[in-house]
């Protein structure tokens, strides 16, 4: 099972500053991640698949990067919809599908 | 617009147990496999199951393996996952997602509880 970890769990910015979240998988998955975002009491969104293509209808201001291990989502300007909890997906080698443990973007 | 609703959640006793159904709306149902993913209270995302588009082909956690089973009515547009041998552990929102390579579309969730 490949296994995601998301750093830093928690990450406190002020609105307009650029979010950087991590997400490391234990053995390759090329390009096969997605990035999703949360906000409380809804369901998952889908924001960036394979790496770095932004989902129907998702602001130029989230961008995704990364291949093989290391991944990261970048915000580039925190509006106040962005606070949320954002996790990362692999479809490399499944089953299972594996998601990390989210990291909560909030507010400073 | 694509519409998934899900439904048969509540409260049931360990070793009880429910099936859970996602009736969809909007795309074209057969042409894509679905899955039931689940989110303990204050927890994270957890893949549960997952089911080809005719449904001839299912995945399973291993922590479901053998207790839950999934299965579609393309007649009816509908998802469904039975549970059993539920326990306390399976306590969670599940959700039912639109595979598309990645889940593109998910559900608003219905809660199990699983307690005495």
């Amino acid at each position: 099972e490949i296994v995601l970890t998301q750093s830093p769990a928690t990450l406190s910015l002020f609105p307009g500053e650029r979010a950087n979240l991590s997400c490391r998988a234990s053995q390759s998955v090329s390009r096969y991640l997605a990035w999703y975002q949360q906000k409380p009491g809804q369901a998952p969104r889908l924001l960036i698949y394979d790496a770095s293509n932004r989902a129907t209808g998702i602001p130029a201001r989230f961008s995704g990067s990364g291949s093989g291990t290391d991944f990261t989502l970048t915000i580039s300007s925190l509006e106040p919809e962005d606070f949320a909890v954002y996790y990362c997906q692999q479809r490399s080698n499944w089953p299972p599908l594996t998601f990390g443990g989210g990291t909560k973007v909030e507010i400073k | 617009e694509v519409q998934m609703l899900e439904s048969g959640g509540g409260l049931v006793q360990p070793g009880g147990s429910l099936r859970l159904s996602c009736a969809d709306s909007g795309f074209t149902f057969s042409t894509y496999a679905m899955s039931w993913v689940r989110q303990a209270p204050g927890k994270g995302l957890v893949w549960v199951s997952g089911i080809s588009g005719s449904g001839d082909s299912t995945y399973y956690a291993d922590s479901v393996k053998g207790r839950f089973t999934i299965s579609r009515d393309n007649s009816k547009n509908t998802l469904y996952l039975q549970m059993n041998s539920l326990r306390a552990e399976d306590t969670a929102v599940y959700y039912c997602a639109k595979w598309n390579n990645w889940f593109d579309y998910w559900g608003q969730g219905t809660l199990v509880t699983v307690s005495s």
